[in-house]
């Protein structure tokens, strides 16, 4: 049981480029999100997912789509890479019988825009 | 409006001491309010969480105080060991596009318990 895990750890891109960060939960979990750290900042809602094929748009949408063709998978995407998108990016999934406080976190991806 | 002020910013404590970190919000909307524990390079990890009908929660070392007419809730970490040396993050939670619940999150405390 490898609870919610984030492919991939690191990446630098250059302005302009694209990429599409994995997430992927074994809890059988209907709700996904993910999230952006900055320093002073604590953790924003960028995009979230209540179910395979439903997602919705969080604090901080902009520049970022997503999408959730399985279950198990949450994948968020930058179409043009810009350097107020370098942050550490998290993914978090909760159960829907239980009240979704409490979510539970992949261990990051640290992504660098140059 | 739905902020969560968190303070303070860092924090060192010494082994055998208590922690302490308050946070305070606004949105009277918000039914649950979780702490989550973040060690360096890993993802946060729910700590302990109160209702705002309850005053005090304890888990072992572990105390949420809440002030509901104050609209303040702390986390006291008594007899403070080097292996609770993290970052704290104070959340609030809320009904979200109506299917599920939005985690506002503090800005985060640094705390540094020293041997």
């Amino acid at each position: 049981n490898a609870g919610v895990t984030q492919t991939p750890k690191f990446r630098v891109l250059k302005t302009g480029q694209s990429m599409t960060l994995l997430c992927a939960q074994d809890m059988n979990h209907e709700y996904m999100y993910w999230y952006r750290q900055d320093p002073g900042m604590g953790l924003r809602l960028i995009h979230y997912s209540v179910g395979e094929g439903t997602t919705a748009k969080g604090e901080v949408p902009d520049g970022y789509n997503v999408s959730r063709l399985k279950k198990q998978n949450f994948l968020l995407g930058l179409e043009s890479a810009a350097p107020s998108q370098t942050s550490v990016y998290f993914c978090a999934s909760s159960d829907q019988r239980r009240s979704s406080y409490e979510q539970y976190f992949g261990p990051g991806t640290r992504l660098t825009v140059t | 409006q739905q902020q969560v002020k968190q303070s303070p910013q860092s924090l060192i404590v010494q082994k055998g001491g208590i922690s302490i970190i308050n946070c305070a919000y606004e949105n009277t909307a918000f039914d649950y309010f979780p702490w989550y524990q973040q060690f360096p390079g890993k993802g946060p990890a729910l700590l302990i969480a109160i209702r705002p009908d309850v005053s005090e929660k304890k888990e072992g070392r572990f105390t949420i105080s809440f002030n509901k007419s104050a609209k303040q809730f702390s986390l006291h970490i008594m007899d403070s060991q080097p292996g609770d040396s993290a970052t704290y993050f104070c959340a609030a939670s809320m009904r979200y596009g109506g299917a599920t619940n939005k985690l506002i999150f503090g800005t985060g405390t640094l705390l540094a318990v020293q041997p």
